[in-house]
């Protein structure tokens, strides 16, 4: 079974610029989840996506978003790049919400350095 | 404001003997927690997990203790091999309101040395 793959692994924009970052999931997985992970901060949670919905939102900016496709893949935007937003994407996907924990499974993550 | 912390940045230890990984947390909302062990360039691996009814998991060489009273967690690896070189991260969510994200700590870089 083909793991969770994220599209571009790498990408550099300049401040300003927007950028769109892909995500698939494990075939069969229905939630995917985005993090940003920086040497300060570490990994932090953007949100997540459910059946096309967006069910839970961290701490970001409103010039983060994303969005999920019925096929269950998953975008995310970033307008109005920061310099701060530097950072590595990390994508993971599960079978399901709900209220048992069901494990979440990682993409290699998209490097995305602003200049 | 960071709920899940890892004081210790890095960890050596000699090929063989234990490596104890630390982990204390802020919130006591958290009832399921995790390890994560991360190479470069690749994204984050589960390792074990606990959830917040029990004190002590274990799978192989690896073991992950819970403190609740201390909301302190700890991953033992016995023996510790060469290979388990690598970043480790420890995570905890809120399980029971059915949100399931996981707050992450910063992480301890773990160097076995053979």
């Amino acid at each position: 079974k083909a793991g969770v793959t994220q599209t571009p692994r790498y990408l550099i924009k300049t401040r300003g610029q927007q950028v769109t970052l892909s995500c698939s999931p494990i075939s069969g997985h229905r939630s995917v989840s985005w993090y940003q992970q920086t040497p300060g901060q570490g990994l932090q949670f953007l949100f997540e996506y459910f059946s096309e919905t967006q069910r839970n939102k961290g701490n970001f900016p409103g010039r983060f978003s994303g969005r999920q496709f019925s096929n269950s893949r998953s975008e995310m935007n970033v307008s109005t790049l920061e310099l701060g937003d530097s950072a590595l994407y990390l994508c993971a996907s599960r079978l399901t919400g709900g209220f048992s924990y069901n494990e979440q499974f990682f993409g290699p993550g998209t490097r995305l350095t602003v200049l | 404001d960071q709920q899940v912390k890892q004081n210790s940045p890095s960890l050596s230890v000699q090929e063989g003997r234990i490596s104890i990984l630390n982990c204390d947390y802020t919130n006591s909302m958290f009832d399921y927690f995790l390890w994560y062990k991360k190479y470069p360039a690749e994204g984050p691996t589960f390792l074990i997990s606990i959830s917040s009814i029990k004190d002590k998991n274990e799978d192989g060489r690896f073991t992950v203790f819970l403190n609740k009273s201390a909301k302190h967690l700890s991953l033992h690896i016995v023996p510790s091999q060469p290979g388990d070189s690598a970043v480790y991260f420890c995570a905890a969510s809120v399980v029971q309101t059915g949100a399931n994200n996981l707050f992450f700590g910063t992480g301890t870089r773990l160097t076995v040395i053979p």
